[in-house]
């Protein structure tokens, strides 16, 4: 079945770091990765789509700047989470899709719990 | 506009009982339908989908949905609770855009 890991799982950083996450398909390529924040007790919320070789379309509330993504090859996506700050504080999932314009279905990987101190 | 309805936030049962998640949708065209779980500080595990064909969908752990057009429904459903399937249940659209629309959840607590 298709794989996609995040890494790291969970992540602690002092206020103004910056904190790169990444986001892996292991036995599949994706030409399309997305990123999501849940917030507790939450549904996912879509931060942004990120493609490869090509800039992020990020949804309309998201900074741009703030959340850096870098799609670079096939089957890697990374979201830098730059000078965090504690209201950065989420569980960050990301997913995947081997064939999205005839499954639509995605593929998620296990989320990474970030806190901001 | 797609949009994903996931009246319950909280759905008890005891271990044994058939349970039932309700989720409604609305799209433009046909939809793909998904119901995702997802346990405590976890990412969403994939359950079941609907994107043609039979309106009653099999998935995995045991759990099936079915699929009403004219209800525009997609509940997902189980003969027999476990405790193990206790979490939070997610209901998802793909109405055409490149995304997947999800509901608020659902919490599923299945009670011993």
């Amino acid at each position: 079945g298709a794989v996609v890991s995040q890494h790291p799982s969970w992540v602690i950083c002092k206020s103004g770091t910056s904190v790169k996450i990444e986001c892996r398909s292991l036995d599949f390529q994706a030409t399309t990765m997305f990123w999501y924040r849940q917030f507790p007790k939450q549904s996912l919320m879509l931060m942004a789509t990120s493609n490869e070789g090509s800039k992020a379309t990020y949804e309309q509330g998201v900074e741009k700047d703030k959340f850096l993504i870098n799609h670079a090859s096939l089957t890697l996506s990374t979201l830098t989470v730059t000078s965090a700050h504690p209201e950065d504080s989420s569980f960050y999932i990301c997913s995947a899709s081997r064939d999205w314009t005839n499954t639509g279905e995605l593929f998620f990987g296990e989320g990474s719990r970030l806190t901001v101190l | 506009a797609q949009s994903v309805a996931q009246p319950e936030d909280q759905v008890n049962v005891a271990e044994g009982n058939p349970l039932t998640v309700k989720c409604t949708y609305s799209v433009s065209g046909n939809p793909y339908l998904f119901w995702y779980v997802q346990y405590p500080n976890r990412g969403l595990q994939f359950l079941l989908k609907y994107i043609t064909g039979d309106n009653l969908v099999k998935g995995s752990y045991g759990f099936e949905a079915e699929f009403n057009k004219s209800q525009t429904s997609f509940h997902l459903k189980k003969p027999s609770a476990l405790v193990s399937d206790s979490a939070l249940y997610f209901c998802a659209v793909n109405g055409g855009a490149n995304n997947l629309f999800f509901g608020t959840g659902t919490r599923l607590t299945v009670i011993p």
